[in-house]
């Protein structure tokens, strides 16, 4: 099946540092998505990305779909301690119509800030 | 308004015993997705319900699995006889229907998900 290679795995950061993480995968994507994960909860979206190339920010995170529609990364800036959690890309296709299908996720950043 | 909701959310059974998660979706959300998530591993999508119809089950691991929407509102997933391999955190997630056509991504909303242990 489809697969998303997520990287790093983990990173372990000080609290004010910048954070950059990537998705690549074989396939195209017409939508690519970052979520977060706090423990206990399931995913939220951070961003949503629907045009190759388009760059899209959410306050301090800004995330990029890649021209040739494989790869996607997402910058944090001046890291909190409440950006820790686990990072999740994700990949959409968009059939049209009045339903969307189903998500492809990456393997997931865990993110831990230092104070 | 609530958010999707799952129960149980934790369950530890034993091996060739049945478990049954059940999975409320936002209120008016007739797109209803099921995941899972292996330890460590990425989360894997199961089946999409469009109101109380599966549109896909390419995800479902076999026939142990068994997902109902009756109604079109609340759904299950039955496991049975579980294996070991079945462990690991199921989440459930709704979206509206793209009445517009538009072509833009639906936002999914998760739930909290239900950690499954199978001993």
């Amino acid at each position: 099946g489809q697969q998303l290679n997520q990287s790093p795995q983990s990173m372990f950061i000080q609290e004010g540092e910048d954070v950059s993480m990537n998705c690549t995968s074989s396939s195209i994507f017409n939508t690519w998505l970052w979520y977060k994960q706090d423990p206990g909860e399931g995913p939220v979206l951070l961003i949503a990305l629907y045009k190759a190339g388009e760059l899209t920010s959410n306050g301090r995170l800004t995330a990029q779909f890649g021209i040739t529609r494989k790869d996607s990364f997402l910058n944090i800036s001046a890291s909190i301690p409440s950006d820790v959690g686990i990072y999740f890309c994700a990949g959409q296709r968009n059939a049209g119509g009045t339903s969307y299908g189903k998500l492809t996720f990456g393997q997931g950043t865990i993110l831990t800030v230092h104070p | 308004e609530a958010g999707v909701t799952q129960f149980p959310s934790h369950s530890v059974i034993e091996k060739g015993q049945t478990v049954t998660l059940r999975c409320d979706p936002i209120s008016g959300h007739d797109n209803l997705y099921w995941y899972r998530r292996v330890m460590g591993k990425e989360i894997k999508f199961l089946l999409h319900f469009v109101k109380e119809s599966k549109q896909d089950e390419s995800g479902m691991p076999n026939n142990r699995f068994l997902a109902e929407r009756t109604g079109g509102t609340y759904s299950t997933l039955k496991v049975q006889p579980a294996e070991l391999e079945d462990s690991g955190v199921y989440f459930c997630a709704s979206s509206p229907l793209n009445l517009r056509g538009a072509v833009r991504a639906d936002t999914q909303y998760f739930g909290p998900g239900t950690r499954l242990t199978v001993l």
